[in-house]
């Protein structure tokens, strides 16, 4: 069954550290999702990508936070410099696109811890 | 912002005990989804129910929607230990197809 692949699964860096994310959705979904998700929360967008275009990035820390897409299969989110609040489990999903099902399909995670 | 909020924060049942939870949200929606998510993993999706429905199944879930109410209910009946997650109702508002989740119900099915 195809899955959603997020790398690395656990990642710990120092404050004011670059740290970057990678996520391969499932081949064929044009639509990508970034959530961040704090412990004992529900996941938060951060992003949205249609293709290699973002749709929705109203929720993404842009002094700091950066997303792309850039041949509209795989993503990377980046963060610089990190800071202590953003110690957090980043979730990738995808979804077939516009007028499919609205089913998401969630990768396993990063968690990131910011020291 | 999150949209839907869950309730109970927290259940804790007996293995073959019903288990339920309950969402509401705030604005006028498209549809409603379950999604449950084991400790440290990835969300996976139970079952989606559109505005125009009020109850949906689908093997042990039951699922209703009170549009006038703007709220929704899970049930799981005959639960067991593999039950063990976290539960989140998202929402997907009529102006956009992006989604918003609730904190969620914990809940624990003791063996």
């Amino acid at each position: 069954e195809a899955e959603v692949a997020q790398s690395p699964r656990y990642k710990i860096t120092e404050k004011s550290q670059a740290v970057a994310f990678w996520c391969d959705p499932i081949s064929g979904h044009a639509t990508l999702y970034w959530y961040r998700q704090i412990l004992g929360q529900g996941p938060e967008l951060l992003v949205q990508f249609q293709d290699e275009s973002v749709v929705d990035d109203s929720q993404l820390p842009k002094d700091r936070f950066s997303a792309e897409r850039l041949k509209g299969v795989d993503s990377t989110l980046k963060i610089q410099p990190a800071e202590l609040g953003d110690s957090a489990m980043y979730l990738c999903a995808s979804r077939l696109g516009p007028g499919s099902s609205y089913e998401q399909y969630f990768g396993p995670g990063t968690r990131l811890t910011v020291t | 912002s999150q949209q839907g909020e869950e309730d109970p924060q927290a259940l804790s049942i007996q293995e073959g005990e019903n288990a339920t939870m309950n969402c509401s949200y705030k604005t006028s929606i498209n549809n409603l989804q379950w999604y449950r998510q084991n400790s440290g993993r990835g969300l996976v999706h139970l079952i989606l129910i559109r505005s125009n429905e009020r109850e949906k199944h689908s093997g042990r879930l039951r699922v209703t929607l009170d549009t006038s109410k703007k709220s929704s209910s899970l049930l799981i009946t005959a639960s067991r230990a593999a039950d063990t997650a976290s539960y989140f109702c998202a929402t997907a508002p009529n102006n956009n197809n992006d989604m918003r989740f609730g904190a969620g119900t914990r809940l624990t099915v003791k063996p």
